[in-house]
């Protein structure tokens, strides 16, 4: 089993629509989670950073976390055509740590 | 927002060939920079860790003399694809914190004929 595992997608949706993207993990040690963006041929780039379980919400952007079930969201409200892009998750043990351990990364395609 | 800068964006090299990446932090000073390696519809998967004026940590199974990383000053690393061949060809990325946060380099597509 994989440490942190991602549906790959592609997941297609009609601009306006919610979205919602997720990642379950298998090491409880993971403390803080992070949610990055990357388009096609470009970096990732970081969009949500959590840490406690609850939510965190920015802009159109909802980040979820869930330790005790070991399971991380993302939603995306209103979505738009230049949301399509691969998101993915990412965790870390400790604050400090720069290593991050990544999901596969969902393929997001918003139709217009 | 930091930025890191990666160059080339793409590279195309003939088989048996050496290439340089180029990673640098523009507006911090990056201690430790990290190269990940991402192949179509996969993860990132981190190669190695690269520290300033030391030598690089390199993760399980990834060859050490083929993927030489030289972090000579705080602001650039350079990872270098010795000998490359096709399987080589994939997306390297680099990527360096500052307070904290992981900021990614625009990537690099290798591809070796």
């Amino acid at each position: 089993q994989k440490e942190v595992e991602q549906d790959p997608g592609p997941l297609s949706v009609p601009e306006g629509a919610i979205v919602s993207l997720n990642c379950t993990y298998s090491n409880s040690a993971f403390q803080y989670f992070m949610w990055y963006r990357q388009y096609s041929r470009k970096g990732p780039e970081l969009l949500m950073y959590t840490y406690s379980s609850g939510n965190k919400e920015d802009g159109r952007f909802t980040a979820q976390v869930d330790k005790s079930s070991k399971y991380i969201s993302l939603f995306i409200r209103d979505s738009q055509p230049s949301d399509s892009a691969t998101y993915l998750c990412a965790m870390k043990w400790r604050a400090g740590s720069y290593q991050l351990t990544f999901g596969k990364g969902t393929k997001l395609s918003v139709i217009p | 927002g930091a930025v890191v800068s990666q160059h080339p964006s793409w590279v195309i090299c003939k088989s048996g060939t050496s290439v340089k990446i180029e990673c640098r932090s523009l507006d911090f000073q990056a201690t430790t920079m990290f190269w990940y390696r991402q192949f179509p519809k996969q993860s990132l998967m981190l190669m190695a860790t690269s520290n300033e004026g030391s030598k690089a940590t390199y993760e399980q199974g990834v060859e050490k003399d083929k993927f030489l990383i030289n972090h000579a000053s705080l602001t650039l690393s350079t990872l270098t694809v010795t000998s490359a061949h096709p399987e080589d060809s994939s997306f390297y990325i680099c990527s360096a914190s500052y307070r904290g946060e992981a900021f990614f380099g625009q990537g690099t597509r290798l591809t070796v004929v």
